[in-house]
């Protein structure tokens, strides 16, 4: 069965300390991993799509990266209004389900 | 502005009782989804439709149901409501992906729907 899983659940940073936040995934034939972020009471919002084992994307203090089984979602020298949940979604070949992860709750301290 | 637009964006029911929530996907999208998020369970995906089909299918209950109509807007219908149906229920749309690959949701700002 296709499965996403995010660690930590939460995280307290302060601001500029580096941090990586970790999404396992299983599933069969990877169309596509994804990271979102969502604030309190709105809908998640598309960070990045990333496709195959060695692919990194980029943007301002956010990179992400992929391999076989996991991907990381890496924030250097986060701010304040980097607090947020963020998710990643799996998407597996034969199927039209985006498996989402529970998510990591960030919270970056001034 | 994700461009899907979601109403009402606040319900409150009574257990029993019967709601629709209502879905317009951004221009040009011809999937929606439906997603019912809680605090406890994150993310659960209900049902996908493709250009008025139903594609995929979830852990959504026989008391819920869905459509996409001929303008592409989609509604979700819960019946006999429960407490435990209280939730947020987002819609999201979506391009048709390139070469197979997944594309991107856009997700709506969702309905937050409590049952009292």
């Amino acid at each position: 069965e296709d499965q996403v899983t995010q660690s930590p659940e939460a995280l307290r940073l302060q601001e500029g300390e580096s941090s990586s936040l970790n999404c396992s995934y299983t599933v069969s034939g990877l169309r596509g991993l994804f990271w979102y972020r969502q604030d309190p009471g709105k809908g998640p919002e598309f960070l990045f799509t990333l496709y195959s084992a060695g692919e990194e994307k980029e943007k301002e203090r956010l990179k992400a990266t992929l391999t076989k089984k996991e991907s990381f979602l890496h924030i250097t020298a986060p701010k304040p209004e980097d607090s947020a949940t963020y998710l990643c979604a799996a998407l597996g070949s034969g199927t039209y389900k985006y498996i989402f992860g529970t998510g990591t709750r960030l919270k970056v301290l001034a | 502005d994700s461009g899907v637009t979601q109403t009402p964006k606040h319900l409150i029911t009574a257990t029993g009782q019967r709601v629709t929530l209502r879905c317009s996907p951004r221009s040009g999208d011809l999937s929606v989804y439906w997603y019912q998020q809680s605090l406890d369970q994150g993310l659960q995906f209900l049902i996908q439709y493709y250009n008025g089909e139903e594609r995929a299918k979830g852990n959504i209950l026989e008391r819920f149901s869905a459509q996409q109509f001929p303008d592409l807007h989609s509604e979700l219908n819960l019946s006999s409501l429960e407490l435990g149906d209280s939730a947020l229920y987002f819609c999201a749309s979506s391009a048709p992906g390139f070469r197979g690959t997944g594309e991107k949701l856009f997700f709506g700002s969702g309905t937050q729907l409590s049952v009292l």
